[in-house]
């Protein structure tokens, strides 16, 4: 069982420099959600999906924006990256329901921005 | 708003010892409660969940909590640790209301676990 796959696992990028972060869940989840882990600031809501076609701000979305085109997919896209986006982010899906708040995670793209 | 405070940034305990790793919250209506625990370069992962009903919650790995509403806390134990259990513990509440609910995750309690 593959659950969510997030790539990449590393990347270091320069400032100004854009690129996506993909996540796929296989457990034909409705809601999906990017977090961004800093030390001692727990996790960090940026965006997230009610289902396929529809997306929301989290509590942290300034300078990144998301997409979910396709059920299993969600893509989180930096623009313009700056060192303070230097962070390791995990995607996390979940079932609607009763049962939608246990999040399924990834295991984290961990991201320096030079 | 709803928030999430875990007081101790570490905890450490000697093998074959119980362990509490605490969690306190605070929400507008009636809580869901959750553990989650993160090994080293790993995703989160859910260890129980308290919804409503018994107050103590059982799960994964022998983990329990115990749901106190009178004093908002939600603390994690598990009556002998093993050196497995290292690992960060993060506790999570979400407001119960209906529709799409935000989960806050608290900034993380890292066991360590003494051999």
């Amino acid at each position: 069982n593959a659950g969510v796959t997030q790539t990449p696992k590393f990347r270091v990028l320069k400032t100004g420099q854009s690129m996506t972060l993909l996540c796929a869940q296989d457990m034909n989840h409705e809601y999906m959600y990017w977090y961004r882990q800093d030390p001692g600031m727990g996790l960090r809501l940026i965006h997230y999906s009610v289902g396929e076609g529809t997306t929301a701000k989290g509590e942290v979305p300034d300078g990144y924006n998301v997409s979910r085109l396709k059920k299993q997919n969600f893509l989180l896209g930096l623009e313009s990256a700056a060192p303070s986006q230097t962070s390791v982010y995990f995607c996390a899906s979940s079932y609607e329901g009763i049962a939608k708040n246990i999040q399924y995670f990834g295991a984290g793209t961990r991201l320096s921005v030079l | 708003a709803q928030s999430v405070a875990q007081p101790e940034d570490q905890v450490n305990v000697a093998e074959g010892n119980p362990l509490t790793v605490k969690c306190t919250y605070s929400v507008s209506g009636n809580p869901y409660l959750f553990w989650y625990v993160q090994y080293p370069n790993r995703g989160l992962q859910f260890l129980l969940k308290y919804i409503t009903g018994d107050n103590l919650v059982k799960g994964s790995y022998g983990f329990e909590a115990e749901f106190n509403k009178s004093q908002t806390s939600f603390h994690l134990k598990k009556p002998s640790a093993l050196v497995s259990d290292s690992a960060l513990y993060f506790c999570a509440v979400r407001d119960q209301p209906g529709g799409y609910q935000k989960v806050t995750f608290g900034t993380g309690t890292k066991l360590q676990v003494i051999p």
